[in-house]
């Protein structure tokens, strides 16, 4: 059965304080790995697929990186408009494109 | 190019009730699914279509029904609502046709059974 743990639960920030959110993953044959932002009241928003280890991606303060057991997603300068819930899923090979989720990290950061 | 939308946004049943959830796509994708997300859970697949006509069983499918007469429609029902299917749904949907994978999320459908 596949597997998502994410760490921390939550997570407070001051602006600027740089911080990383994981993601630890249990799948036999990783097809990918998906990074979604998720605002109060809202649908998740993709931002990053990652396909195998040692690849990373960026996105303005955002850069998911890749391992064969966890993923990182590092927040560098953090701004207030960075605060929502992180998400992250895997693909397994041969699902019918069917993700798992993990329970996600709640990104609070204070002005 | 709206994406995906769900309707209704918000809906209140009392239990014993029906009621169906309307997803629609825009994006000519071929796959789409149903989710819940409860607090402390996080999104959990009810259902899932891989094309028109076709249906398939997710996670969480008891006390749900879903049909995909057209394809860019995907309509989650609830026979008879309880109240442990007070929860958030939303409605994805992915572009098979190019290795990509990932899914794309509606807004929402918070749903209240009393």
């Amino acid at each position: 059965e596949d597997q998502v743990t994410q760490s921390p639960e939550a997570l407070r920030l001051q602006e600027g304080e740089s911080s990383s959110l994981n993601c630890s993953y249990t799948v036999s044959g990783l097809r990918g790995l998906f990074w979604y932002r998720q605002d109060p009241g809202k649908g998740p928003e993709f931002l990053f697929t990652l396909y195998s280890a040692g690849e990373e991606k960026e996105k303005e303060r955002l850069k998911a990186t890749l391992t064969k057991k966890e993923s990182f997603l590092h927040i560098t300068a953090p701004k207030p408009e960075d605060s929502a819930t992180y998400l992250c899923a895997v693909l397994r090979k041969g699902s019918n494109y069917k993700l798992t989720f993990g329970k996600g990290t709640l990104l609070t950061v204070n002005p | 190019n709206a994406g995906v939308t769900q309707t209704p946004k918000f809906r209140v049943l009392k239990t014993g009730q029906s009621m169906t959830l309307l997803c629609a796509q825009d994006m000519n994708h071929e796959y789409m699914y149903w989710y819940r997300q409860d607090p402390g859970m996080g999104l959990r697949l009810i259902h899932y279509s891989v094309g028109e006509g076709t249906t398939a069983k997710g996670e969480v499918p008891d006390g749900y029904n879903v049909s995909r007469l057209k394809k860019q429609n995907f309509l989650l029902g609830l026979e008879s609502a309880a109240p442990s299917q007070t929860s958030v749904y939303f409605c994805a949907s992915t572009d098979s046709t190019r290795e990509a994978y990932e899914q794309y999320f509606g807004p929402g459908t918070r749903l209240t059974v009393t």
